[in-house]
């Protein structure tokens, strides 16, 4: 079985400070790999996805993700937060063949203090 | 371009009745997934339609029943409401079948609240 782990419920960092949203993951064989951003009361956006090729993905609103196949992680990263990126982080896991059902995350509060 | 859209937007019902939500795809996609957000959760997978069929299920009671229409809009319904089912329904658009690798393109949901 597939399965998502966000570490952290809540993440703070000063706004133009790095910042840096846990997960991990477990799936049997190649994973796809993706990170979404939801705002309060509305529905989930895309950032960013990684399927295959370079390990670092780079995505919308300044925001990249590594992949770490040993490590099993796929961290959000963005190097100078702000405000505005104070939202819930969900990453999420399909695994490469079959199955369409994607598993998220519990979910990462980020809040960026001005 | 609208993105997906859902309605109604909230929704209040009592324990044992019926709803009937409605999601419209992004323009051009063809697959409909279908998710139940519950407070301080991620999204949980209930089913996936696509050429108007169930493709693929969730771990959900077969009360959760859906519809894909010829357009590729859908429907989801839920029978026989119970208070845990109060929470956030949220539709998903995905492009060419839906495979594993699209991403998916959300609507802003439906706020269940059942009672």
């Amino acid at each position: 079985a597939q399965s998502v782990a966000q570490p952290e419920d809540q993440v703070n960092v000063a706004e133009g400070n790095p910042l840096t949203v846990k997960c991990t993951y477990s799936v049997s064989g190649n994973p796809y790999l993706f990170w979404y951003v939801q705002y309060p009361n509305r529905g989930l956006q895309f950032l960013l996805k990684y399927i295959t090729g370079d390990n670092l993905v780079k995505g919308s609103y300044g925001f990249e993700a590594e992949f770490n196949k040993s490590q099993t992680s796929f961290h959000l990263k963005k190097p100078s937060a702000l405000v505005s990126d104070s939202a819930l982080y969900f990453c999420a896991v399909r695994g490469e063949g079959g199955s369409y059902i994607p598993t998220f995350g519990r979910g990462t509060s980020l809040i960026v203090h001005p | 371009d609208a993105g997906v859209t859902q309605s109604p937007t909230h929704l209040i019902k009592t324990r044992g009745q019926q709803v009937t939500l409605r999601c419209s795809p992004k323009s051009g996609h063809d697959t409909v997934s279908w998710y139940q957000q519950a407070l301080g959760q991620g999204p949980q997978f209930i089913f996936q339609y696509y050429e108007e069929e169930e493709r693929q299920r969730g771990n959900f009671p077969d009360r959760f029943s859906g519809h894909q229409f010829p357009n590729y809009s859908s429907e989801l319904n839920v029978n026989a409401l119970l208070l845990g089912d109060s929470a956030l329904y949220l539709c998903a658009s995905s492009l060419a079948g839906g495979n594993s690798y699209n991403e998916q393109f959300f609507g802003p949901g439906t706020r269940l609240t059942v009672l």
